[in-house]
């Protein structure tokens, strides 16, 4: 079975600086997808990032941008410039290719200090 | 933007009664889904549903949890008898199709059982 581990509960950053949070998994399978999600308080889930496990080239969302390691099975999350607006709940989470359940990792919880 | 809407946001049922949790995916999506988060615990897999069948489910849902799409734009989680470890936040999500279509989710309800 896939396993998903954040090992960060909780991180803090200054606002304008950049913090990276992390995410390792374990899976068997060769071909799979990535996600980052984010979750403000009291608020839906949203698709932050993705990444396909076949490309090499790490994804990039503006501010937002992963490490993917794949025989480390790494996926780390990288915000630069970090707001206000990012402080939330970041969920981590795994697709195989042939599922469809999203596994997730347990979540770190981000802080930005003004 | 569409989103998913969940309804209602907090249910509140004595144990041994049955719920409904409903939720409105998005119009132009295929699939869909549930999963739920104990409090301090991963959001786990519920079950996915795709062409008015289940496609896949995980070992939580059992005889007592059932999914039904009764009408073009409700999908909806049955849970015949509950138990007090049914507390949870459920969350439906959405998606067009395809592992690296990104899941879309909803606000969550909030399931008290006492």
């Amino acid at each position: 079975a896939q396993t998903v581990t954040q090992s960060q509960p909780e991180m803090s950053v200054q606002e304008a600086e950049t913090v990276t949070l992390s995410c390792t998994y374990d899976t068997s399978e060769s071909d799979y997808y990535l996600f980052w999600y984010k979750q403000p308080p009291s608020r839906q889930m949203i698709l932050v990032i993705r990444q396909e496990a076949y490309k090499q080239q790490n994804a990039t969302e503006n501010r937002f941008s992963v490490n993917f390691q794949k025989a480390a099975k790494s996926f780390s999350l990288k915000i630069s410039d970090s707001q206000l607006g990012d402080a939330a709940m970041y969920f981590c989470a795994y697709r195989a290719n042939a599922g469809n359940m999203l596994t997730f990792g347990g979540g770190t919880r981000l802080m930005v200090k003004p | 933007e569409p989103e998913v809407t969940q309804t209602p946001s907090h249910q509140v049922t004595q144990m041994g009664q049955e719920v409904i949790l409903r939720c409105v995916p998005i119009s132009n999506h295929l699939y869909f889904y549930w999963y739920r988060q104990i409090l301090g615990q991963k959001v786990e897999f519920l079950v996915s549903f795709y062409n008015n069948e289940i496609s896949e489910k995980s070992e939580i849902f059992d005889d007592q949890f059932s999914v039904e799409r009764p009408d073009g734009s409700n999908f909806t989680l049955k849970i015949r008898s509950t138990k007090l470890e049914d507390s949870a936040m459920y969350f439906c999500a959405s998606s067009r199709g395809g592992p690296n279509q990104p899941q879309h989710f909803g606000d969550g309800t909030r399931l008290s059982i006492l």
